[in-house]
């Protein structure tokens, strides 16, 4: 069975840091791009961040762009995302997500919930 | 990458059929078969229910179908049941950052 589990989640205050961690199982993850999709609160499904199989290359929406750091560990078959200088309009529920072909997604997290509030 | 076009909402009487449409650009929707749908239930997480424009991952009902004319690709739902009832979002492979679609919240009346 497929599993991507995130975790990390919390009430930050703005200018703060966040890691966050997807432990995946069930599947190839070291074969696998890898992404980071979120939600604000009420609002559309927005992609933040991928990352190659060997973690070579890193793509970011220019809004996270120099504050936020995706990585992984093939080998613990986990995904991360180092999240810095967090602002207000970062609040959002975030899932982690594998693209299977060509930026679509197959198999999704259920999502972890990150509150930038002062 | 603009976000994709969808429609804000689309509603139906259950046993119709109702279609969402995702519009983008020739750069995108129009240049690769790479189009994705994905169901949300709320508190959920999304589920792929087309990729390919029209190819259905295995346990997804075929009353759900995929197709592109131009710019423009299409969600429809023969069949409309209850649990139909959620919002939809497009997707689309294109030449610079992914992108989805704005949404759609279907009703079933």
């Amino acid at each position: 069975e497929v599993q991507l589990v995130e975790s990390g989640g919390a009430l930050v205050q703005p200018g703060g840091s966040l890691r966050l961690s997807c432990a995946a199982s069930g599947f190839t993850f070291s074969t696998s791009w890898m992404n980071w999709v979120r939600q604000a609160p009420g609002k559309g499904l927005e992609w933040v961040a991928k990352i190659k199989p060997d973690g070579s290359q890193t793509y970011y929406v220019d809004s996270v762009k120099g504050r936020f750091t995706i990585s992984r560990d093939n080998a613990k078959n986990s995904l991360f995302f180092q999240m810095n200088s967090l602002r207000a309009e970062d609040t959002a529920v975030y899932y982690c997500a594998r693209d299977f072909s060509y930026e679509q997604f197959d198999y999704w997290g259920q999502g972890v919930l990150v509150t930038v509030s002062s | 990458q603009s976000a994709l076009t969808q429609p804000a909402s689309v509603s139906g009487s259950p046993g119709q059929s109702i279609t969402i449409s995702c519009t983008g650009t020739s750069s995108d929707v129009g240049a690769y078969n790479y189009v994705s749908w994905y169901q949300q239930h709320p508190g959920k997480p999304p589920k792929l229910m087309i990729f390919d424009v029209n190819s259905r991952p295995s346990g997804v009902p075929n009353r759900f179908s995929g197709s592109k004319s131009g710019n423009t690709a299409s969600l429809t739902i023969s069949g409309l049941q209850a649990e139909d009832e959620a919002d939809y979002y497009c997707n689309s492979y294109g030449s610079s950052d992914t992108a989805f679609g704005t949404g759609t919240k279907v009703t079933v009346l």
